[in-house]
């Protein structure tokens, strides 16, 4: 199955500032890559699908790209809500397979 | 507004088996597949498998198989995951989650229920 690796474990960002989540396939996924916020006590929401096409009602500040193995999430400018674990996604490949997840801490 | 509303939690015992429900709502149940993840405490999403609600067809993950079942019924829009044998590291929130495609399995997961944390301590 194919390995998905997230880089760094744990990100600490003040508000305000740009976020940059990494995520590395051990094979090409192709574009099949997608990234989930998810927040303490809450399932995870899909934010991006298709490495760089935001979901329905995600916002702007949140962009994807990437393609073959490796892939970057940006947030632009954070704000409160944004903290949380972020879990990079393979759908290419049986199975499918996440990250391990990034956190993003306030600094 | 699509919903996915799951069963309570569950306290089992080790070698007991768990079925933990998913009630679909706003949208066409037989129309989507629904997968089940769980996430072990403080861990990662781990993929379990799938259920065709239209046809009852699965596709288990292999870590899973032999000891995992996902069922549906179609008159409630209700899907089932059971999962035999329990162990203490299974121990986990349990999810059940939509496919995004309607027409294939896309394995890309675009509404999530709330979770169904399962206990297993003797």
């Amino acid at each position: 199955e194919i390995v998905m690796t997230q880089s760094p474990a744990t990100l600490s960002v003040s508000p305000g500032e740009r976020a940059t989540l990494s995520c590395r396939a051990s094979q090409s996924v192709s574009s099949n890559l997608a990234w989930y916020q998810q927040k303490p006590g809450q399932a995870p929401r899909l934010l991006i699908y298709g490495a760089s096409t935001r979901a329905t009602g995600i916002p702007a500040r949140f962009s994807g790209s990437g393609s073959g193995t490796e892939f970057t999430l940006t947030i632009s400018s954070l704000q409160s809500e944004d903290f949380a674990v972020y879990y990079c996604q393979q759908y290419t490949n049986w199975p499918q397979t996440f990250g391990q997840g990034t956190k993003v801490e306030i600094k | 507004q699509v919903q996915l509303v799951q069963s309570g939690a569950e306290v089992k015992k080790p070698g007991a088996s768990v079925k933990v429900s998913c009630k679909a709502s706003e949208y066409t149940f037989t129309g989507y597949n629904l997968h089940w993840v769980r996430q072990a405490p403080g861990q990662g999403v781990e993929w379990m498998g799938w259920i065709n609600p239209d046809s009852g067809g699965t596709n288990y993950a292999q870590k899973f198989q032999g000891r995992v079942t996902m069922t549906r019924d179609t008159s409630s829009s209700t899907a089932y995951m059971e999962l035999s044998r329990l162990r203490s590291d299974d121990t986990a929130v349990y999810y059940c989650a939509r496919d995004a495609d309607g027409d294939y399995v896309s394995n890309l997961l675009d509404y999530w229920g709330q979770g169904t944390l399962v206990t297993v301590s003797s």
